[in-house]
C-alpha cells in the first residue's frame, strides 16, 4: 500500500525560505497534493503537481518532484509569521477501482516562523 | 478554488445519542466525497467513501452501523454518528473531488469538533 513520510518538525526565521520534503512509496500515477492546517481549522489546498512534472511554481510556492527518488518538497519563499501552520503532503492514485481519490497523508510537518 | 462546507462546526452531545453532520458542496457538484477523522496533534485516517447513488465505502476497522454515511445529492453528504461515545469524540472533516479538464483537485471542509459527554 501507499506510504506517505514527513518529518515532523521546522522552525524558520520570518523572510528567509522555507523548504518542507516529503517521501512517498507508490509508483503509480498519481497526484501528489500539499495542504496547509491552522490550529481548529479544516485544510487548505495549497497546489498539487501530476507525477509526471518535475517542479510547478505558484507565487512563494515552488514544489519540486524527484519521481525517481519518490521525493517532493515544498518551498515557501519569503516566509512569513501567518506561514505558521501544520504542513501535509498527501498521494492519490489516479485511476478507476476502489482508490479512486483515496489520499493518503503523511503525518503533518510543524511548521514555525519566528521573527 | 471550490469551496466545501461543513455544518456545525462544533457539536457536544450526550453519551448514547446520535449526531449529523453535514458536507456540502457549495459551486460545484461532487459524485465522490470523504471524511476523514483527526485526532489531535495527528494526520487524518479515512473513515470513509461517500458516493452519490450507492453506498459508502469503509475502510477497515470502521464501523459502518455506527457511523451512517449517505450521500443523498450531488452537493450533500452526510455522517451520523449512532450512539455515541467519549471515544467518538474527535474533528471529523469531510472532503469532496472536483475535476475539470487539466485538474484533480480535492477540497476540504473546515471541519467539525464533536466531544461527546
Amino acid at each position: 500500500g501507499e506510504d506517505v513520510e514527513q518529518s515532523l518538525f521546522l522552525s524558520v526565521r520570518e523572510g528567509d525560505s522555507s523548504v518542507i520534503n516529503c517521501t512517498y512509496t507508490d509508483s503509480s500515477s498519481t497526484y501528489l497534493y500539499w495542504y496547509k492546517q491552522e490550529p481548529g481549522a479544516g485544510l487548505q489546498l495549497l497546489t498539487y503537481i501530476f507525477s509526471n512534472m518535475d517542479m510547478k511554481q505558484d507565487q512563494r510556492l515552488t514544489v519540486l518532484l524527484n519521481k525517481k527518488d519518490k521525493h517532493l518538497s515544498l518551498r515557501i519563499a519569503d516566509t512569513q509569521t501567518g506561514d505558521s501552520a501544520i504542513y501535509f503532503c498527501a498521494e492519490s492514485i489516479v485511476g478507476g477501482g476502489t482508490s479512486y481519490g483515496k489520499l493518503t497523508f503523511g503525518q503533518g510537518t510543524i511548521l514555525t516562523v519566528h521573527p | 478554488g471550490a469551496v466545501v462546507s461543513q455544518h456545525p462546526s462544533r457539536v457536544i452531545c450526550k453519551s448514547g445519542t446520535s449526531v449529523k453532520i453535514e458536507c456540502r458542496s457549495l459551486d460545484f457538484q461532487a459524485t465522490t466525497m470523504f471524511w476523514y477523522r483527526q485526532f489531535p496533534k495527528k494526520s487524518l485516517m479515512l473513515m470513509a467513501t461517500s458516493n452519490e447513488g450507492s453506498k459508502a465505502t469503509y475502510e477497515q476497522g470502521v464501523e459502518k452501523d455506527k457511523f451512517l454515511i449517505n450521500h443523498a445529492s450531488l452537493t450533500l453528504s452526510t455522517l451520523t454518528v449512532t450512539s455515541a461515545h467519549p471515544e467518538d469524540s474527535s474533528f471529523y472533516i469531510c472532503s469532496a473531488i472536483y475535476t475539470a479538464e487539466y485538474s484533480y483537485e480535492q477540497y476540504f471542509g473546515p471541519g467539525t469538533r464533536l466531544t461527546v459527554t
